[in-house]
């Protein structure tokens, strides 16, 4: 019965290639995120979406992009890997952006070898 | 430019204790304010939130104080337990400005001795 769910966890894929990670929330929310946490620990919004429009697109590469085939679901497709990719990524929802609080996923460790 | 920073990466307490973590923020524009809990392997999990209007929010154990004129927030738990010992990371948000983007600090490891 998770809320937010991600898959794969774990991810090793090599340089040059084209991966996904996909998320599902079963919460009912509006607004659904895409935070890269790096090697300094920092968790950095990457993308969110409301309604399936894009509201936000943080300055990451144009490799990165986001596609919501439905309220429930957000997925992140990477294409042409590149080592400084590595990271973990996770999935969040919310009811509505900014005064409510966002759930998160339990995160995909992706490493590029 | 870290608009919102942690400056203790860790802190250890007794059990039975009280836990003090602190935020401090540079964005006047940031109007609401959240706390996090994350366990290894596992994605961030909600703890207590507090909006710019109020100046302290209590739920359990767990109290979040805000002084709007220091830019500064704390987390307060009491009495610490074993099973607080987590990564706890202060997030705050520009509602106003229709933007949806938390920014979070860097997170304050704690470990609650038993």
């Amino acid at each position: 019965d998770t809320a937010v769910s991600q898959t794969p966890k774990y991810l090793v894929t090599q340089m040059g290639n084209d991966k996904s990670i996909k998320c599902e929330q079963n919460l009912g929310h509006d607004t659904m995120y895409w935070y890269k946490q790096d090697s300094k620990k920092f968790l950095k919004i990457m993308f969110s979406y409301n309604n399936k429009e894009l509201i936000i697109n943080e300055t990451v590469p144009n490799r990165f992009s986001p596609k919501s085939p439905d309220k429930a679901h957000l997925n992140l497709h990477i294409n042409s890997l590149e080592l400084g990719d590595s990271a973990v990524y996770f999935c969040a929802s919310s009811q509505d952006g900014g005064d409510y609080e966002q759930y998160f996923g339990p995160g995909t460790r992706l490493t590029v070898t | 430019d870290q608009q919102v920073k942690q400056n203790s990466p860790s802190l250890s307490v007794q059990e039975g204790r009280i836990s003090i973590l602190n935020c401090d923020y540079t964005n006047s524009m940031f109007d609401y304010f959240l706390w996090y809990k994350k366990y290894p392997a596992e994605g961030p999990t909600f703890l207590i939130s507090i909006s710019s209007i109020k100046d302290k929010n209590e739920d359990g154990r767990f109290t979040v104080f805000l002084n709007k004129s220091a830019k500064h927030l704390s987390l307060h738990i009491v009495p610490s337990q074993p099973g607080d010992s987590a990564v706890y990371f202060c997030a705050a948000s520009a509602s106003g400005a229709g933007s949806y983007q938390l920014t979070f600090g860097k997170g304050t490891k704690l470990s609650v001795i038993p």
